[in-house]
Protein backbone atom coordinates (compact mmCIF):
# COMPACT_ATOMS: atom_id res chain seq x y z
CA UNK A 1 0.00 0.00 0.00
CA UNK A 2 0.57 3.47 -0.39
CA UNK A 3 2.22 5.10 3.10
CA UNK A 4 3.83 8.32 3.96
CA UNK A 5 6.10 8.98 6.81
CA UNK A 6 7.29 12.11 8.54
CA UNK A 7 10.25 12.84 10.77
CA UNK A 8 10.73 13.24 13.42
CA UNK A 9 7.13 13.74 15.00
CA UNK A 10 7.84 16.09 17.72
CA UNK A 11 10.61 18.75 17.82
CA UNK A 12 11.37 21.73 20.14
CA UNK A 13 13.61 24.31 18.87
CA UNK A 14 14.77 27.47 20.22
CA UNK A 15 12.65 30.65 19.35
CA UNK A 16 15.28 32.69 16.24
CA UNK A 17 16.69 28.87 15.23
CA UNK A 18 16.00 26.98 12.16
CA UNK A 19 14.34 22.85 12.50
CA UNK A 20 14.06 21.06 9.45
CA UNK A 21 11.52 18.28 8.72
CA UNK A 22 11.27 15.03 5.91
CA UNK A 23 8.78 13.64 4.61
CA UNK A 24 9.40 9.56 2.82
CA UNK A 25 6.70 8.42 0.26
CA UNK A 26 6.84 4.79 0.29
CA UNK A 27 4.58 2.18 -2.02
CA UNK A 28 5.02 4.49 -4.46
CA UNK A 29 6.56 7.43 -6.37
CA UNK A 30 5.76 10.96 -5.38
CA UNK A 31 5.27 13.19 -8.31
CA UNK A 32 3.42 16.16 -6.35
CA UNK A 33 3.67 16.58 -2.58
CA UNK A 34 2.40 19.09 -0.52
CA UNK A 35 2.94 20.69 2.56
CA UNK A 36 0.66 22.22 5.02
CA UNK A 37 0.66 23.72 8.33
CA UNK A 38 -1.87 23.45 11.36
CA UNK A 39 -1.80 26.18 13.69
CA UNK A 40 -3.91 25.98 17.11
CA UNK A 41 -7.18 26.28 16.99
CA UNK A 42 -6.65 26.68 12.64
CA UNK A 43 -7.00 24.19 10.35
CA UNK A 44 -4.58 22.99 7.59
CA UNK A 45 -2.91 25.79 5.64
CA UNK A 46 -1.44 24.94 2.27
CA UNK A 47 2.73 25.90 2.57
CA UNK A 48 3.87 25.45 -0.76
CA UNK A 49 2.91 22.87 -3.55
CA UNK A 50 6.13 20.56 -4.98
CA UNK A 51 5.29 18.95 -8.53
CA UNK A 52 8.40 16.65 -10.47
CA UNK A 53 9.30 18.99 -13.58
CA UNK A 54 8.22 22.14 -12.03
CA UNK A 55 8.87 25.01 -9.79
CA UNK A 56 7.77 24.95 -6.43
CA UNK A 57 4.76 27.19 -5.99
CA UNK A 58 4.21 29.04 -2.39
CA UNK A 59 1.00 29.65 -0.73
CA UNK A 60 0.50 34.03 -0.13
CA UNK A 61 1.72 34.30 3.29
CA UNK A 62 4.50 31.69 3.10
CA UNK A 63 8.34 32.34 1.13
CA UNK A 64 10.96 30.31 -0.24
CA UNK A 65 12.93 32.58 2.21
CA UNK A 66 11.02 31.03 5.07
CA UNK A 67 10.48 27.68 4.32
CA UNK A 68 12.85 26.23 2.00
CA UNK A 69 11.41 23.08 -0.03
CA UNK A 70 13.63 20.14 -1.30
CA UNK A 71 12.41 17.39 -3.67
CA UNK A 72 15.07 15.55 -5.14
CA UNK A 73 13.24 12.26 -6.19
CA UNK A 74 10.23 10.53 -6.14
CA UNK A 75 10.00 9.40 -2.48
CA UNK A 76 11.57 12.12 -0.28
CA UNK A 77 10.80 15.70 0.06
CA UNK A 78 11.77 18.48 2.90
CA UNK A 79 11.14 21.28 4.12
CA UNK A 80 12.98 23.69 6.39
CA UNK A 81 11.65 26.62 8.77
CA UNK A 82 14.05 29.19 9.48
CA UNK A 83 14.98 31.30 12.10
CA UNK A 84 11.29 29.94 13.56
CA UNK A 85 9.17 32.05 16.01
CA UNK A 86 6.12 31.14 18.37
CA UNK A 87 4.13 31.95 15.11
CA UNK A 88 5.65 28.60 13.74
CA UNK A 89 4.26 26.36 15.79
CA UNK A 90 2.04 23.35 14.93
CA UNK A 91 1.51 20.42 13.24
CA UNK A 92 3.04 20.54 9.86
CA UNK A 93 2.18 17.97 7.63
CA UNK A 94 3.09 16.37 4.72
CA UNK A 95 0.52 15.32 1.70
CA UNK A 96 1.76 13.03 -1.53
CA UNK A 97 0.40 12.07 -4.42
CA UNK A 98 1.28 9.80 -6.92
CA UNK A 99 0.05 10.27 -10.96
CA UNK A 100 -1.62 6.34 -10.13
CA UNK A 101 -3.62 8.07 -7.43
CA UNK A 102 -6.54 10.85 -7.64
CA UNK A 103 -5.36 11.29 -3.92
CA UNK A 104 -3.43 12.95 -1.38
CA UNK A 105 -1.29 10.66 0.89
CA UNK A 106 -1.05 12.14 4.45
CA UNK A 107 2.04 11.29 6.99
CA UNK A 108 1.75 12.14 10.74
CA UNK A 109 3.06 15.17 10.85
CA UNK A 110 5.83 16.47 12.50
CA UNK A 111 4.75 18.71 15.61
CA UNK A 112 6.82 22.13 15.94
CA UNK A 113 6.88 23.55 19.53
CA UNK A 114 9.28 26.86 19.51
CA UNK A 115 10.66 27.82 23.03
CA UNK B 1 -10.60 32.28 -3.01
CA UNK B 2 -11.79 28.82 -1.84
CA UNK B 3 -13.21 27.81 1.25
CA UNK B 4 -14.72 25.38 3.77
CA UNK B 5 -17.18 25.98 6.43
CA UNK B 6 -18.37 22.36 8.12
CA UNK B 7 -19.92 22.03 11.73
CA UNK B 8 -17.28 23.57 13.97
CA UNK B 9 -16.24 21.98 17.55
CA UNK B 10 -17.37 19.46 18.77
CA UNK B 11 -20.56 16.70 18.26
CA UNK B 12 -21.01 14.38 20.96
CA UNK B 13 -23.13 11.25 20.61
CA UNK B 14 -24.34 7.55 21.60
CA UNK B 15 -23.59 4.90 19.88
CA UNK B 16 -26.24 4.03 17.06
CA UNK B 17 -27.38 7.72 16.98
CA UNK B 18 -27.71 9.20 13.50
CA UNK B 19 -25.01 11.47 12.43
CA UNK B 20 -25.04 14.39 10.20
CA UNK B 21 -22.14 16.75 10.04
CA UNK B 22 -22.45 19.72 7.72
CA UNK B 23 -20.04 20.71 4.87
CA UNK B 24 -20.16 23.73 2.63
CA UNK B 25 -18.27 25.19 0.36
CA UNK B 26 -17.42 27.97 -1.96
CA UNK B 27 -15.36 27.57 -5.32
CA UNK B 28 -15.88 28.52 -8.57
CA UNK B 29 -17.02 26.05 -11.46
CA UNK B 30 -16.77 21.88 -10.51
CA UNK B 31 -14.28 21.36 -7.06
CA UNK B 32 -13.59 17.93 -6.13
CA UNK B 33 -15.06 17.31 -2.78
CA UNK B 34 -13.43 15.25 0.34
CA UNK B 35 -14.01 13.90 3.52
CA UNK B 36 -10.74 13.04 5.83
CA UNK B 37 -10.86 11.35 9.01
CA UNK B 38 -8.02 12.17 11.53
CA UNK B 39 -7.17 9.67 14.48
CA UNK B 40 -5.02 10.99 17.61
CA UNK B 41 -1.38 10.92 16.26
CA UNK B 42 -1.87 10.26 12.94
CA UNK B 43 -2.31 12.12 9.30
CA UNK B 44 -5.62 12.57 7.65
CA UNK B 45 -6.98 9.91 5.80
CA UNK B 46 -9.17 10.45 2.75
CA UNK B 47 -12.58 8.48 3.73
CA UNK B 48 -14.12 9.46 0.00
CA UNK B 49 -14.42 11.96 -2.51
CA UNK B 50 -16.97 13.01 -4.89
CA UNK B 51 -16.62 15.27 -8.45
CA UNK B 52 -19.70 15.39 -9.52
CA UNK B 53 -23.15 16.98 -8.84
CA UNK B 54 -25.60 14.62 -7.37
CA UNK B 55 -22.68 12.53 -6.98
CA UNK B 56 -22.50 10.04 -3.73
CA UNK B 57 -19.51 9.06 -1.76
CA UNK B 58 -19.07 6.34 0.40
CA UNK B 59 -17.15 4.74 2.71
CA UNK B 60 -17.50 2.70 6.39
CA UNK B 61 -20.75 3.43 6.31
CA UNK B 62 -20.21 7.34 6.09
CA UNK B 63 -21.48 8.76 2.84
CA UNK B 64 -22.30 12.24 1.39
CA UNK B 65 -23.85 13.24 -1.43
CA UNK B 66 -22.50 16.17 -4.19
CA UNK B 67 -25.16 18.87 -4.51
CA UNK B 68 -23.82 21.67 -6.21
CA UNK B 69 -27.10 24.01 -5.83
CA UNK B 70 -26.70 24.03 -1.97
CA UNK B 71 -23.00 24.07 -2.26
CA UNK B 72 -22.37 21.77 -0.24
CA UNK B 73 -21.49 18.09 0.92
CA UNK B 74 -23.21 17.11 4.20
CA UNK B 75 -21.26 14.04 6.32
CA UNK B 76 -23.98 11.43 7.39
CA UNK B 77 -24.04 7.92 9.01
CA UNK B 78 -26.91 6.01 10.31
CA UNK B 79 -25.66 4.26 13.20
CA UNK B 80 -22.48 6.03 14.63
CA UNK B 81 -19.95 3.31 16.91
CA UNK B 82 -17.18 4.32 19.16
CA UNK B 83 -14.31 3.34 17.15
CA UNK B 84 -16.23 6.48 14.86
CA UNK B 85 -14.46 8.80 17.43
CA UNK B 86 -11.93 11.31 15.32
CA UNK B 87 -11.68 14.56 13.72
CA UNK B 88 -13.65 15.39 10.45
CA UNK B 89 -12.69 17.16 8.15
CA UNK B 90 -14.31 18.79 4.64
CA UNK B 91 -12.11 19.61 2.16
CA UNK B 92 -12.23 20.76 -1.79
CA UNK B 93 -9.63 20.81 -4.72
CA UNK B 94 -10.58 23.41 -7.27
CA UNK B 95 -11.23 21.44 -10.88
CA UNK B 96 -8.35 22.84 -12.70
CA UNK B 97 -5.61 22.14 -9.82
CA UNK B 98 -6.64 18.02 -9.52
CA UNK B 99 -6.06 17.10 -5.82
CA UNK B 100 -2.61 18.17 -5.09
CA UNK B 101 -4.31 21.83 -3.14
CA UNK B 102 -6.74 21.15 -0.81
CA UNK B 103 -8.65 23.68 1.14
CA UNK B 104 -9.89 22.45 4.34
CA UNK B 105 -12.66 23.29 6.56
CA UNK B 106 -12.00 23.41 10.76
CA UNK B 107 -12.55 20.08 11.34
CA UNK B 108 -14.86 18.71 13.36
CA UNK B 109 -14.48 16.49 16.78
CA UNK B 110 -16.82 13.35 16.84
CA UNK B 111 -17.10 11.92 20.05
CA UNK B 112 -19.47 8.89 20.38
CA UNK B 113 -20.13 7.41 24.26
CA UNK B 114 -20.64 4.00 24.58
Amino acid sequence: GALVYQYPRRTICKSGTSMRMECQAVGFQATSVAWYRQSPQKTFELIALSTVNSAIKYEQNFTQEKFPISHPNLSFSSMTVLNAYLEDRGLYLCGARGDSYAEQFFGPGTRLTVL
Amino acid sequence: GDSVTQTEGQVALSEEDFLTIHCNYSASGYPTLFWYVQYPGEGPQLLFRASRDKEKGSSRGFEATYDKGTTSFHLRKASVQESDSAVYYCALSGHTEGADRLTFGKGTQLIIQP
